[in-house]
């Protein structure tokens, strides 16, 4: 079985500009969360995406968002890049939740200068 | 009451030691408690998780040990190798789908050969 994968796997952008990563799940897997990571800050949970409904949402500001679609792929989407935004996204998929073992992909590392 | 707090920051053991995370948590209602394992320029692997009706679980040379009363759970390697060498992130969720997981900060993990 393929794992998770997520593209582009790295990204320079500048303030302000905006940015969309891509996440495939595993196949069957329904549910895909996204999460930052930070040397500061470690992983925090952004948002969880089951059956194209967003069922979890972490404390970040309504710049980031996100979607699911009917195969299971999600996207995340930056707007208004701020230089706080350089990080490692990672995106995790698992059959029905956060709640039982989550499969990460290698991430997309965001630069913004 | 959301957080997760992980000790120590980083830890260095010599080969064939015993390695110690600790995690403590706040809410009484996590019910599902993860370790996660990170190597350099990958996402995180499900090292090993447990529930609060046990007080240990063991696989392999990785033991979780939890302590429901005082909310803390702990990591040991035992006969730590090189190959150990990694971040380690202890992380809580409750039970409930319909919530988050929360990750402590992250413990960097290093094996002196």
């Amino acid at each position: 079985k393929a794992g998770v994968t997520q593209t582009p796997r790295y990204l320079i952008k500048t303030r302000g500009q905006q940015v969309t990563l891509s996440c495939s799940p595993i196949s069957g897997h329904r549910s895909v969360s996204w999460y930052q990571q930070t040397p500061g800050q470690g992983l925090q949970f952004l948002f969880e995406y089951f059956s194209e409904t967003q069922r979890n949402k972490g404390n970040f500001p309504g710049r980031f968002s996100g979607r699911q679609f009917s195969n299971s792929r999600s996207e995340m989407n930056v707007s208004t890049l701020e230089l706080g935004d350089s990080a490692l996204y990672l995106c995790a998929s698992s059959l029905q939740g956060t709640q039982e073992t989550q499969y990460f992909g290698p991430g997309t590392r965001l630069l913004v200068l | 009451q959301q957080q997760v707090k992980q000790s120590p920051q980083s830890l260095i053991v010599q080969k064939g030691g015993i390695s110690i995370i600790n995690c403590a948590y706040e809410n009484t209602a996590f019910d599902y408690f993860p370790w996660y394992q990170q190597f350099p320029g990958k996402g995180p692997a499900l090292l090993i998780a447990i529930r609060p009706d046990v007080s240990e679980k063991k696989e392999g040379r990785f033991t979780i040990s939890f302590n429901k009363s005082a909310k803390q759970f702990s990591l040991h390697i035992m006969d730590s190798q090189p190959g150990d060498s990694a971040t380690y992130f202890c992380a809580a969720s409750k039970g409930n789908r319909d919530d988050k997981i929360i990750f402590g900060k992250g413990t960097r993990l290093h094996i002196l050969p």
